[in-house]
């Protein structure tokens, strides 16, 4: 079964500062793997997707993350916060146990900016 | 750009009403989700549907739950009973086409008091 563990639910970062955000997952099939942001009352927007391409992904808003099979992480990075990236951001999983296409969530980390 | 719309917003509703949470996909996706999130929890799969057919339901996803597209636009999901731990987020999204490359899009979501 897959799933996906971030490893923190709750970062704090000043604004100008790096942002890590971690994740791992667990899959039997090659996954893709997707990071998602939510606003507040805003629905979920995808910042990012790796889906066996290029390990490291660029996603929107200066976001990156890189895909390492060794060790079935996928960890979000940004160089510079910025105070709008404040928001819940969650990693997930999805594909081909058995042809779904389901997305399946990892617990989400809500990031604070402050200035 | 074009948006998964969801309403209402909010509803409140008591303990063994029937309630219809209503989406509008993106016009030309093929593929709609409902996903839930209760507070503090995981964003949860419930159904997926594909041609005027669920494709993949979830084991939370039971009799009590069913999921229509009525007309060329509309994908709605009834609770037919609603239970306390029924309330939640719930979120809609659609798809192109099926495959995990594929981005989900996804509304802003209705949360659904039961009290």
């Amino acid at each position: 079964a897959q799933s996906v563990t971030q490893l923190d639910s709750h970062v704090s970062v000043s604004e100008g500062t790096p942002v890590l955000l971690r994740c791992n997952y667990s899959s039997s099939y090659s996954p893709s793997l997707f990071w998602y942001v939510q606003h507040p009352n805003k629905g979920l927007q995808l910042l990012l997707k790796y889906t066996s391409a290029a390990t490291l992904v660029k996603g929107i808003n200066g976001f990156e993350a890189e895909f390492k099979k060794s060790e079935t992480s996928f960890h979000l990075t940004k160089p510079s916060a910025h105070m709008s990236d404040a928001a819940e951001y969650f990693c997930v999983v999805s594909g081909l146990e058995g042809g779904s296409e389901k997305l399946v969530f990892g617990k989400g980390t809500k990031l604070t900016v402050n200035p | 750009e074009p948006e998964v719309t969801q309403t209402p917003s909010h509803q409140v509703t008591q303990m063994g009403q029937e309630v219809i949470l209503r989406c509008v996909p993106i016009s030309n996706h093929l593929y709609f989700y409902w996903y839930r999130q209760i507070l503090g929890q995981k964003v949860e799969f419930l159904v997926s549907f594909y041609n005027n057919e669920i494709s993949e339901k979830s084991e939370i996803f039971d009799d009590q739950f069913s999921v229509e597209r009525p007309d060329g636009s509309n994908f709605t999901l009834k609770i037919r009973s609603t239970k306390l731990e029924d309330s939640a987020m719930y979120f809609c999204a659609s798809i192109l086409e099926a495959g995990t490359f594929y981005e989900q899009y996804f509304g802003p979501g209705t949360r659904l008091t039961v009290t």
